[in-house]
């Protein structure tokens, strides 16, 4: 069955520092992935798109790869602030229906000062 | 433009009873959807719409009911509340491939 898995539930890291939160999905071959972030208490938030002819995507201090002979996206927050503690989605449709997108658990962000 | 909007925010039901979770979108979107978030386990779809008349289930449909009587709105109705329906539910929409715009959330107790 087609399964989406992030890393860990939480990654505590130190202001200024990289974080890398990573997504794995098996049994797929999907068109493209999405990163959301999500805060306590609210909907989840649109941040990234990468489709599979894509190696990589940046925005501001966000960069996301795709490698689908991994079967793996690496979401990357560089210089990372407090501000980007939140929770973080990936999101992939599914094979059998492009119209289901179906996320993983996410992954819990503390920046500590 | 009001994005996604869900109502209620809150409810408390008892067993048994049945209520109708309401969303509706101002972007003309095609893709409409419904979410639970349950501690641990991530966004779950119910069930999801790709256009006005057409609707299909999610992971987890049972004990759910949608409809989509206009390109808009996309009610979720619970029939029977049960306990284990007890979650935060999440309303979606988007243009199809494309960027998944999210409602507030709604939190709902079943007792």
């Amino acid at each position: 069955s087609q399964k989406i898995e992030q890393n860990s539930e939480a990654l505590n890291i130190q202001e200024g520092k990289t974080a890398t939160l990573t997504c794995n999905y098996t049994n797929y071959s999907p068109a493209y992935l999405q990163w959301y972030r999500q805060d306590p208490g609210r909907g989840p938030v649109f941040l990234l798109l990468i489709r599979e002819n894509e190696k990589e995507k940046r925005k501001e201090r966000l960069k996301v790869t795709f490698d689908t002979t991994l079967k793996q996206s690496l979401f990357h927050i560089t210089a990372s602030q407090p501000a980007d503690s939140a929770t973080y989605l990936c999101a992939l449709p599914r094979a059998s229906s492009a119209s289901k997108i179906i996320f993983g658990s996410g992954t819990r962000l503390s920046i500590r000062p | 433009n009001a994005g996604v909007t869900q109502t209620p925010k809150f409810q408390v039901l008892k067993t048994g009873q049945s209520m109708t979770l309401q969303c509706a979108q101002d972007m003309n979107h095609e893709y409409m959807s419904w979410y639970r978030q349950d501690p641990g386990m991530g966004l779950r779809l119910i069930h999801y719409s790709v256009g006005a008349g057409i609707t299909d289930q999610g992971e987890v449909p049972n004990g759910y009911n949608v409809s989509r009587s206009t390109t808009e709105d996309f009610p979720l109705r619970l029939l029977s509340a049960a306990p284990s329906q007890t979650s935060v539910y999440f309303c979606a929409s988007s243009s199809g491939g494309n960027t998944i715009y999210f409602g507030e959330g709604s939190w709902l107790t079943v007792v």
